[in-house]
Formats: C-alpha cells, structure tokens, sequence
C-alpha cells in the first residue's frame, strides 16, 4: 500500500549512459514532482507536473526528460550521464495543483551514483 | 522565494522536549509555514503546517508568533526513533516561485539514551 513508489531503489552506471527512473503514486494526486538532494542534503526542486501538464521546468539540463503517460506516473530520464548527475532523486506528488502551501509526499528516493 | 534560517544541528536526550526555531522575516501574507522529517534513506515526510499562533497534533506543537517571522517546532518526550532532519519550508505565493518550494539544509536533531 505505498503511496509513493519509485524504482529503483539505487542505480550505478557509467559516465555517458542513458538511465531512467520510474514513479507512481497511488493517492490520486494531481500533480508529481521530481526532486534532487545532493551530498550537502539540499533537496532541490527539478520538475513539477501537474495532470500530465509540466508545470515546472527549474533550469535543469535537457538531459533530464520527465514524461508523464498519466496523473500517477512521473518518469525522469536521464541522458549522457555525468559524473554531477550523481545524487539521490525524489519522486513526490501532492493533491492540489502544485502550489507552495500543499502537503507533499515523497518516495523513498533513488540513489544514483556515476562512476 | 521567502528563505528560513534553522540550526544546523541540535542534541537531546530521551524524554526531553526539543524546540526547533526557524526564522522567516520575509513571509507573505498568503505563506503557511510546513514542517517535515528526515530519516536517513527516506523521502522527507509532512509533520505540521500552520499559518498562525499554535498547531498541534499527534507528532508536533508548532508555535507562531503575531508577526510570524519565526516559528517554532516542538517535539515533545523525544526518543531514539526521532533522530533526522527537520525541515522548515516556507510557500511562497508570489507568481514567479510558485509551486517551487525548495529545503534548506534542515537541522539535524540527534536524540540520544
């Protein structure tokens, strides 16, 4: 019964592949987020979209490709990984239509690292 | 976007209260002020949300002042398992930052026996 669930749960590739990550979120939310927290713990803000509609685009290279096949689906695809790209990823969503004051949850995150 | 100041981190035994203070000064009107957890390996989770004087529910006390320049989250009897990050997040209405709310670096509150 998780509401949030993003696969998977850690990901080691090589510098210059293609990698994606998957979301799904079972609450019937309308919008889903993907987050970026570095080493320093700072949980950055990437994508927001909010029924299949971007709603967010927060200077993120156009390596990263997030689609959105429906409301409870939000895919990140990443392009020519390199080495910066190595994070955790989080994948959320919350009720409404995105705004600041919404109550987000949050997958359990994607440890991605790039050797 | 409206920005907070937390402590970096913050030590405590078990049994006792653990107030974190988070300072907004550039809050707007239509701001409400959140609060969210940390555990290591985990996506950060909702604990609170207010917008004025005081909120409190099963976890948390969260505290607002008149002017609501500041806020404060009290964690009652603290154990073990309340060791993470805090998070104070403030929204921001304005129309070029909505929808982005961004995490600061959170407080690290470490409980220990």
């Amino acid at each position: 019964d998780t509401a949030v669930s993003q696969t998977p749960k850690y990901l080691v590739t090589q510098m210059g592949n293609d990698k994606s990550i998957k979301c799904e979120q079972n609450l019937g939310h309308d919008t889903m987020y993907w987050y970026k927290q570095d080493s320093k713990k700072f949980l950055k803000i990437m994508f927001s979209y909010n029924n299949k509609e971007l709603i967010i685009n927060e200077t993120v290279p156009n390596r990263f490709s997030p689609k959105s096949p429906d409301k409870a689906h939000l895919n990140l695809h990443i392009n020519s990984l390199e080495l910066g790209d190595s994070a955790v990823y989080f994948c959320a969503s919350s009720q409404g239509e995105g705004g600041t004051n919404e109550k987000l949850f949050f997958g359990s995150g994607t440890q991605l690292s790039v050797l | 976007l409206a920005k907070t100041t937390q402590p970096i981190s913050m030590d405590s035994y078990e049994g006792q209260e653990v107030n974190i203070t988070c300072s907004h000064n550039n809050i707007a009107t239509n701001d409400y002020i959140t609060w969210y957890q940390q555990f290591p390996s985990q996506g950060p989770r909702f604990i609170i949300q207010g917008y004025k004087t005081k909120v409190t529910n099963e976890v948390a006390s969260l505290f607002i002042p008149a002017d609501r320049k500041s806020s404060t989250l009290s964690l009652p009897r603290v154990s073990l398992s309340d060791t993470a990050v805090y998070y104070c997040l403030v929204g921001d209405a304005s129309t070029d930052s909505w929808g982005k709310l961004q995490f600061g670096a959170g407080t690290q509150v470490v409980v220990t026996p």
